[in-house]
């Protein structure tokens, strides 16, 4: 099935540091997906693009959308205690992209030094 | 923003027991609803998708006879963990989708002891 690459694993950084991560697949997405998940709760869905090359703003969260639809990042601008959590790509799985399955990429793990 | 629920919060059972999560979409209809399971340190595997009224399509390796999905109401989707071992604790997630995108729901932590 299709796979999404997402790098990197982990980050360590001090607070008010810029953090960037990205997402990669092998196939062409319609649509890409970021979404936070804080320790214990389920994801909560951050940006959401749609269109090749849109680069859309949440606050100090930057998504892009790739404009070959096979990559997208996101970038948190001056980072807080808050940013602390996993962060996930995420797209529509299949030929059908209207299809509602969800695929995942394996998370990124934000850790902020105060 | 819509929002899912997800009952119990957490569960810890003996192995051998059946233990069932409930999922409920709080003021939006939900057609279509899917359930995740994931592992720590791991990122979220769909396990099934459940259609109100039909039976739930399950991903491959996904015992059906193990993972009872029932989807009774637009607002309700029960996921049932039958004969539970220590190999099925996890944390299991549920999103229900509206028109437009999927809200998750916060999960349950299943212990099987």
């Amino acid at each position: 099935g299709q796979q999404l690459n997402q790098s990197p694993q982990s980050m360590f950084i001090q607070e008010g540091e810029d953090v960037s991560m990205n997402c990669t697949s092998s196939s062409i997405f319609n649509t890409w997906l970021w979404y936070k998940q804080d320790p214990g709760e389920g994801p909560v869905l951050l940006i959401a693009l749609y269109k090749a090359g849109e680069l859309t703003s949440n606050g100090r969260l930057t998504a892009q959308f790739g404009i070959t639809r096979k990559d997208s990042f996101l970038n948190i601008s001056a980072s807080i205690p808050s940013d602390v959590g996993i962060y996930f790509c995420a797209g529509p799985e299949g030929k059908n992209q209207g299809a509602q399955k969800l695929v995942f990429g394996q998370g990124t793990r934000l850790t902020i030094n105060p | 923003g819509a929002v899912v629920s997800q009952h119990p919060s957490w569960v810890i059972c003996k192995s051998g027991t059946s233990v069932k999560i409930e999922c409920r979409s709080l003021d939006f209809q939900a057609t279509t609803m899917f359930w995740y399971r994931q592992f720590p340190k791991q990122s979220l595997m769909l396990m099934a998708t459940s259609n109100e009224g039909s039976k739930a399509t399950y991903e491959q390796g996904v015992e059906k006879d193990k993972f009872l999905i029932n989807h009774a109401s637009l607002t309700l989707s029960t996921l049932t963990v039958t004969s539970a071992h220590p190999e099925d604790s996890s944390f299991y997630i549920c999103s229900a989708r509206d028109t437009y995108e999927q809200y998750f729901g916060p999960g349950t932590r299943l212990t099987v002891t």
